[in-house]
Protein backbone atom coordinates (compact mmCIF):
# COMPACT_ATOMS: atom_id res chain seq x y z
CA UNK A 1 0.00 0.00 0.00
CA UNK A 2 1.28 3.52 -1.31
CA UNK A 3 2.22 5.54 1.77
CA UNK A 4 4.04 9.06 2.84
CA UNK A 5 7.61 8.46 3.81
CA UNK A 6 9.82 11.45 5.81
CA UNK A 7 13.42 11.80 6.65
CA UNK A 8 14.86 11.81 9.07
CA UNK A 9 12.74 10.33 11.57
CA UNK A 10 14.66 12.47 14.07
CA UNK A 11 16.66 15.65 13.76
CA UNK A 12 18.63 17.56 16.27
CA UNK A 13 20.29 21.20 15.44
CA UNK A 14 21.84 23.98 17.39
CA UNK A 15 19.73 26.99 17.48
CA UNK A 16 20.17 29.91 14.55
CA UNK A 17 21.14 26.16 12.03
CA UNK A 18 18.89 25.87 8.89
CA UNK A 19 17.11 22.48 8.88
CA UNK A 20 15.63 20.87 6.01
CA UNK A 21 12.78 18.10 6.34
CA UNK A 22 12.03 15.71 3.63
CA UNK A 23 8.96 14.29 2.66
CA UNK A 24 7.95 12.06 0.23
CA UNK A 25 3.92 12.12 -0.89
CA UNK A 26 2.29 9.71 -2.46
CA UNK A 27 3.29 9.29 -6.00
CA UNK A 28 -0.11 10.37 -7.72
CA UNK A 29 -1.76 12.87 -5.24
CA UNK A 30 -1.24 16.70 -5.99
CA UNK A 31 -2.13 18.13 -2.60
CA UNK A 32 0.68 18.46 -0.06
CA UNK A 33 0.75 19.57 3.56
CA UNK A 34 3.15 20.22 6.31
CA UNK A 35 1.83 20.62 9.90
CA UNK A 36 3.67 20.52 12.93
CA UNK A 37 2.91 19.43 16.49
CA UNK A 38 4.65 20.49 19.99
CA UNK A 39 5.07 17.92 22.34
CA UNK A 40 1.45 17.70 24.35
CA UNK A 41 -0.63 20.18 22.11
CA UNK A 42 -2.64 19.84 19.31
CA UNK A 43 -1.07 19.21 15.72
CA UNK A 44 -1.31 22.44 13.63
CA UNK A 45 -1.74 23.71 10.09
CA UNK A 46 1.25 25.33 8.78
CA UNK A 47 0.98 25.21 4.53
CA UNK A 48 -0.40 23.88 1.88
CA UNK A 49 1.36 23.33 -1.43
CA UNK A 50 -0.83 22.59 -5.27
CA UNK A 51 0.53 23.37 -8.74
CA UNK A 52 3.84 23.94 -7.14
CA UNK A 53 2.81 26.84 -4.98
CA UNK A 54 1.86 27.71 -1.96
CA UNK A 55 -2.24 27.52 -1.76
CA UNK A 56 -3.05 28.78 1.87
CA UNK A 57 -0.41 29.32 5.15
CA UNK A 58 -1.18 29.76 8.64
CA UNK A 59 0.53 32.30 11.18
CA UNK A 60 3.06 30.22 12.06
CA UNK A 61 4.47 29.62 8.20
CA UNK A 62 6.62 32.84 8.90
CA UNK A 63 9.54 34.09 6.69
CA UNK A 64 11.79 31.91 8.34
CA UNK A 65 9.78 28.33 6.78
CA UNK A 66 9.63 27.77 3.21
CA UNK A 67 8.66 25.03 1.08
CA UNK A 68 9.30 23.42 -1.92
CA UNK A 69 8.70 20.45 -4.41
CA UNK A 70 12.26 20.52 -6.46
CA UNK A 71 11.97 17.27 -8.43
CA UNK A 72 8.67 15.97 -8.85
CA UNK A 73 8.27 13.67 -5.85
CA UNK A 74 10.35 15.41 -3.03
CA UNK A 75 8.58 17.67 -1.05
CA UNK A 76 10.49 19.82 1.43
CA UNK A 77 10.20 22.02 4.59
CA UNK A 78 13.20 24.91 5.22
CA UNK A 79 13.25 26.17 8.71
CA UNK A 80 16.19 29.05 8.22
CA UNK A 81 17.25 30.04 11.36
CA UNK A 82 15.49 27.40 13.98
CA UNK A 83 14.69 28.31 17.30
CA UNK A 84 14.03 26.89 20.13
CA UNK A 85 10.34 26.90 20.07
CA UNK A 86 10.51 25.08 16.59
CA UNK A 87 11.28 21.64 18.56
CA UNK A 88 8.09 19.66 17.36
CA UNK A 89 7.03 16.77 15.31
CA UNK A 90 6.87 17.82 11.69
CA UNK A 91 4.24 15.89 9.80
CA UNK A 92 3.81 15.85 5.89
CA UNK A 93 1.12 15.18 4.62
CA UNK A 94 -0.60 14.63 0.72
CA UNK A 95 -4.10 14.10 -0.74
CA UNK A 96 -5.24 12.72 -4.30
CA UNK A 97 -6.87 15.53 -5.29
CA UNK A 98 -9.69 18.40 -4.54
CA UNK A 99 -13.32 17.61 -3.63
CA UNK A 100 -13.91 17.28 -0.16
CA UNK A 101 -14.18 13.46 0.06
CA UNK A 102 -10.43 12.58 0.14
CA UNK A 103 -8.18 11.63 2.88
CA UNK A 104 -5.39 12.84 3.75
CA UNK A 105 -2.39 10.68 4.36
CA UNK A 106 0.07 11.23 6.67
CA UNK A 107 3.68 10.67 6.92
CA UNK A 108 5.41 9.29 9.96
CA UNK A 109 6.67 12.27 11.06
CA UNK A 110 9.95 13.68 11.89
CA UNK A 111 10.97 14.69 15.44
CA UNK A 112 12.98 18.18 15.64
CA UNK A 113 14.69 19.55 18.56
CA UNK A 114 16.28 22.25 18.42
CA UNK A 115 19.24 23.02 21.64
CA UNK B 1 -12.92 27.39 22.01
CA UNK B 2 -11.12 26.44 18.85
CA UNK B 3 -12.14 24.53 15.88
CA UNK B 4 -12.35 20.92 16.62
CA UNK B 5 -12.20 20.34 20.38
CA UNK B 6 -12.88 17.13 21.71
CA UNK B 7 -14.38 16.06 25.21
CA UNK B 8 -13.92 14.22 27.37
CA UNK B 9 -10.04 15.25 27.25
CA UNK B 10 -9.12 11.66 28.86
CA UNK B 11 -11.03 8.56 29.57
CA UNK B 12 -10.06 5.43 31.25
CA UNK B 13 -11.74 2.20 30.87
CA UNK B 14 -11.56 -1.44 31.07
CA UNK B 15 -11.04 -3.60 28.58
CA UNK B 16 -14.50 -4.69 27.07
CA UNK B 17 -15.95 -1.32 28.09
CA UNK B 18 -17.15 0.98 24.93
CA UNK B 19 -15.23 4.30 24.88
CA UNK B 20 -17.37 7.76 23.31
CA UNK B 21 -15.37 11.28 22.40
CA UNK B 22 -17.23 13.78 21.16
CA UNK B 23 -16.00 16.39 18.78
CA UNK B 24 -17.18 20.02 18.26
CA UNK B 25 -16.51 22.17 15.30
CA UNK B 26 -17.01 25.99 14.56
CA UNK B 27 -17.08 26.58 10.77
CA UNK B 28 -19.03 24.72 7.92
CA UNK B 29 -17.33 21.67 7.09
CA UNK B 30 -16.77 19.41 4.00
CA UNK B 31 -15.92 16.21 5.79
CA UNK B 32 -14.23 15.18 9.45
CA UNK B 33 -11.77 12.54 9.56
CA UNK B 34 -10.46 10.88 12.80
CA UNK B 35 -7.44 10.21 13.69
CA UNK B 36 -5.49 7.84 16.39
CA UNK B 37 -1.93 8.75 17.21
CA UNK B 38 0.17 6.31 20.14
CA UNK B 39 2.15 8.30 21.81
CA UNK B 40 5.05 9.84 19.82
CA UNK B 41 4.42 8.52 17.16
CA UNK B 42 2.43 9.38 13.41
CA UNK B 43 -1.24 10.22 13.14
CA UNK B 44 -3.47 6.64 11.54
CA UNK B 45 -6.70 7.51 9.85
CA UNK B 46 -9.62 6.09 11.47
CA UNK B 47 -12.65 7.19 9.07
CA UNK B 48 -13.80 10.06 6.94
CA UNK B 49 -17.24 11.04 7.42
CA UNK B 50 -18.74 13.21 5.16
CA UNK B 51 -20.53 16.48 5.71
CA UNK B 52 -23.95 14.98 4.23
CA UNK B 53 -23.32 11.60 6.07
CA UNK B 54 -24.90 11.17 9.26
CA UNK B 55 -22.92 7.57 10.48
CA UNK B 56 -20.20 5.49 9.48
CA UNK B 57 -19.25 2.41 11.07
CA UNK B 58 -15.60 0.63 10.75
CA UNK B 59 -14.76 -2.50 12.35
CA UNK B 60 -15.36 -1.29 16.08
CA UNK B 61 -15.58 2.10 15.16
CA UNK B 62 -18.87 4.44 14.88
CA UNK B 63 -18.83 7.47 13.75
CA UNK B 64 -21.69 10.26 13.95
CA UNK B 65 -21.88 13.19 12.60
CA UNK B 66 -24.96 16.44 13.42
CA UNK B 67 -24.18 19.29 11.02
CA UNK B 68 -26.72 21.03 12.68
CA UNK B 69 -24.98 21.29 16.64
CA UNK B 70 -21.09 21.37 14.57
CA UNK B 71 -20.60 18.10 16.36
CA UNK B 72 -19.28 14.18 15.95
CA UNK B 73 -18.57 11.69 18.35
CA UNK B 74 -16.31 8.41 18.00
CA UNK B 75 -17.55 5.01 19.65
CA UNK B 76 -15.27 2.30 19.92
CA UNK B 77 -16.92 -0.90 21.09
CA UNK B 78 -15.30 -3.43 23.42
CA UNK B 79 -12.47 -1.68 23.46
CA UNK B 80 -8.80 -3.54 24.23
CA UNK B 81 -5.35 -2.40 25.49
CA UNK B 82 -3.95 -1.90 22.00
CA UNK B 83 -6.54 0.93 21.70
CA UNK B 84 -4.30 2.72 24.03
CA UNK B 85 -3.67 6.22 22.47
CA UNK B 86 -4.81 9.63 21.62
CA UNK B 87 -7.83 10.19 19.39
CA UNK B 88 -8.20 13.35 17.39
CA UNK B 89 -11.05 14.97 15.09
CA UNK B 90 -10.02 17.00 11.95
CA UNK B 91 -12.39 19.06 10.30
CA UNK B 92 -11.72 20.33 6.93
CA UNK B 93 -13.74 23.37 5.95
CA UNK B 94 -15.70 24.61 2.83
CA UNK B 95 -13.10 27.55 2.31
CA UNK B 96 -9.91 25.87 2.73
CA UNK B 97 -7.16 23.99 0.53
CA UNK B 98 -8.18 20.85 2.28
CA UNK B 99 -6.08 21.77 5.58
CA UNK B 100 -7.29 20.20 8.55
CA UNK B 101 -8.24 21.95 11.75
CA UNK B 102 -7.48 19.36 14.25
CA UNK B 103 -8.98 19.28 18.06
CA UNK B 104 -6.35 18.72 21.04
CA UNK B 105 -7.18 15.25 21.32
CA UNK B 106 -8.66 12.38 24.02
CA UNK B 107 -6.49 10.58 25.55
CA UNK B 108 -7.73 6.97 25.64
CA UNK B 109 -6.15 4.13 28.62
CA UNK B 110 -7.82 0.89 28.33
CA UNK B 111 -6.68 -1.06 31.11
CA UNK B 112 -6.80 -4.97 30.62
Amino acid sequence: EPEVTQTPSHQVTQMGQEVILRCVPISNHLYFYWYRQILGQKVEFLVSFYNNEISEKSEIFDDQFSVERPDGSNFTLKIRSTKLEDSAMYFCASRVGGGSYNEQFFGPGTRLTVL
Amino acid sequence: SQQGEEDPQALSIQEGENATMNCSYKTSINNLQWYRQNSGRGLVHLILIRSNEREKHSGRLRVTLDTSKKSSSLLITASRAADTASYFCATVGTDSWGKFQFGAGTQVVVTP
